[in-house]
């Protein structure tokens, strides 16, 4: 595709819920990252996966968090038993891989936990 | 990953250049500077980046001190949509994933 998708872009829940958020990458991109934003903060990184292979889950921040990306293109970031400290933007992005390559990043999915 | 220090925040006046810098004086062989901005209410957006040489392209010009311990990113005319958050990023390519690690950035504020 032109870009990096995500969807939806505004999530609001009650704490206790599961969301689940979407992300579609570049097609040609093998790299696919998930980020944590709060507000007024850099973005966190939370996993990545290469192609469909998720070598790193070192940012999630607890295990009511997990993604997948079972076909190596779209990927989905699922909280489970949602909490209000889990408010923010959740971004997707995506690249080559290539240390010496941009990355990509989608318009993000603001979740409320109320 | 090697860190990076940046200013908090620069000002600068639309239609003059803008310089920001960039230490990274514990930069190894492997690893590429990037630059990411941040609009506000937008996701990052990729800028530019180098090596060990100096870069240009369409929106900024990336220049590497001959050491590779600092960076400066130009912006040869600002304008008001330039305002934003800079960040500068090292990426290695020795790292599995070469994930970006965001620190605190710079938020260049640009006055009409």
């Amino acid at each position: 595709g032109a870009g990096v998708s995500q969807s939806p872009r505004y999530k609001v829940t009650k704490r206790g819920q599961d969301v689940t958020l979407r992300c579609d990458p570049i097609s040609s991109h093998a790299t696919l990252y998930w980020y944590q934003q709060a507000l007024g903060q850099g973005p966190e990184f939370l996993t990545y996966f290469n192609y469909e292979a998720q070598p790193d889950k070192s940012g999630l921040p607890s295990d009511r968090f997990s993604a997948e990306r079972p076909e190596g293109s779209i990927s989905t970031l699922t909280i489970q038993r949602t909490e209000q400290r889990d408010s923010a933007m959740y971004r997707c992005a995506s690249s080559s891989g290539l240390a010496g390559g941009p990355t990509s990043f989608g318009p993000g999915t603001r979740l409320t936990v109320l | 990953d090697a860190k990076t220090t940046q200013p908090n925040s620069m000002e600068s006046n639309e239609e003059e250049p803008v310089h920001l810098p960039c230490n990274h004086s514990t930069i190894s062989g492997t690893d590429y500077i990037h630059w990411y901005r941040q609009l506000p209410s937008q996701g990052p957006e990729y800028v530019i980046h180098g090596l060990t040489s100096n870069v240009n392209n369409r929106m900024a010009s990336l220049a590497i001190a001959e050491d590779r311990k600092s960076s400066t990113l130009i912006l040869h005319r600002a304008t008001l949509r330039d305002a934003a958050v800079y960040y500068c990023i090292l990426r290695s390519s020795g790292n599995a994933g070469n994930m970006l690690t965001f620190g605190g950035g710079t938020r260049l504020m640009v006055k009409p």
